[in-house]
């Protein structure tokens, strides 16, 4: 069974660092290209990011360059997020998703509380 | 201002057919791209509910389809069901870029 498991919330303050992560299992994790999404409270969807664990290329939305960073772990079938320095304005839930044809699979989301 | 664009909300009584259009434009939709839906109900994470335009997962109900015209693509709901009562969001490609639609409330009456 594919399953995207992301870690636990996270209540941190401005100006601190954070790194989110996203396991993958039940399929070839090197394979498929992983996806971060974001929605703030009570909003849409937006497309941050995307990687390929196979050779780590990377593509971002020109909204969140150079604002996050996306990485992989391939030894253990693991995607991140990471900010260097929070904002409120980063409060939100992060979804990693599985691109095949579309966003197959989703992770359950990570709450980022920002305060 | 999200690339794709979408109604806010739709409503129907149930058994009524429905339509939420995704509007965008000759580098997305019109440049052949496909598009995506996902159907996003309260509290829970996106699940994909149409890809590659027209095809239906397995297990998603065959009430729920999709279409494309030109610069636009179209989700259709028949026979509309309380349980449909969700945000929809429509997904595209804009070079090597994903862009999603503002999402769409869609109501049972």
């Amino acid at each position: 069974e594919v399953q995207l498991v992301q870690s636990r919330p996270e209540v941190k303050k401005p100006g601190e660092s954070l790194k989110i992560a996203c396991q993958g299992s039940g399929y070839e994790f090197n394979g498929y290209w992983i996806a971060w999404v974001r929605q703030m409270p009570g909003k849409d969807l937006e497309w941050m990011a995307i990687i390929y664990p196979g050779d780590s290329d990377t593509k971002y939305s020109p909204s969140f360059q150079g604002q996050v960073t996306i990485s992989v772990d391939k030894s253990i079938s693991t995607a991140y997020l990471q900010w260097s320095s929070l904002k409120a304005s980063d409060t939100a839930m992060y979804y990693c998703a599985r691109e095949l044809t579309g966003f197959d699979y989703w992770g359950q989301g990570t709450m980022v509380t920002v305060s | 201002q999200s690339v794709l664009t979408q109604p806010p909300s739709v409503s129907g009584a149930p058994g009524q057919r429905v339509t939420i259009s995704c509007t965008g434009s000759s580098s997305n939709i019109g440049a052949g791209s496909d598009v995506h839906w996902y159907q996003q109900l309260p509290g829970t994470a996106p699940k994909l509910l149409i890809f590659g335009t027209t095809v239906r997962p397995s297990g998603v109900p065959a009430r729920f389809s999709g279409s494309k015209s030109d610069t636009s693509a179209s989700l259709a709901i028949n026979g509309l069901q309380a349980e449909d009562e969700a945000d929809y969001y429509c997904q595209s490609y804009d070079g090597s870029l994903r862009v999603f639609g503002g999402g769409t409330k869609v109501t049972v009456l």
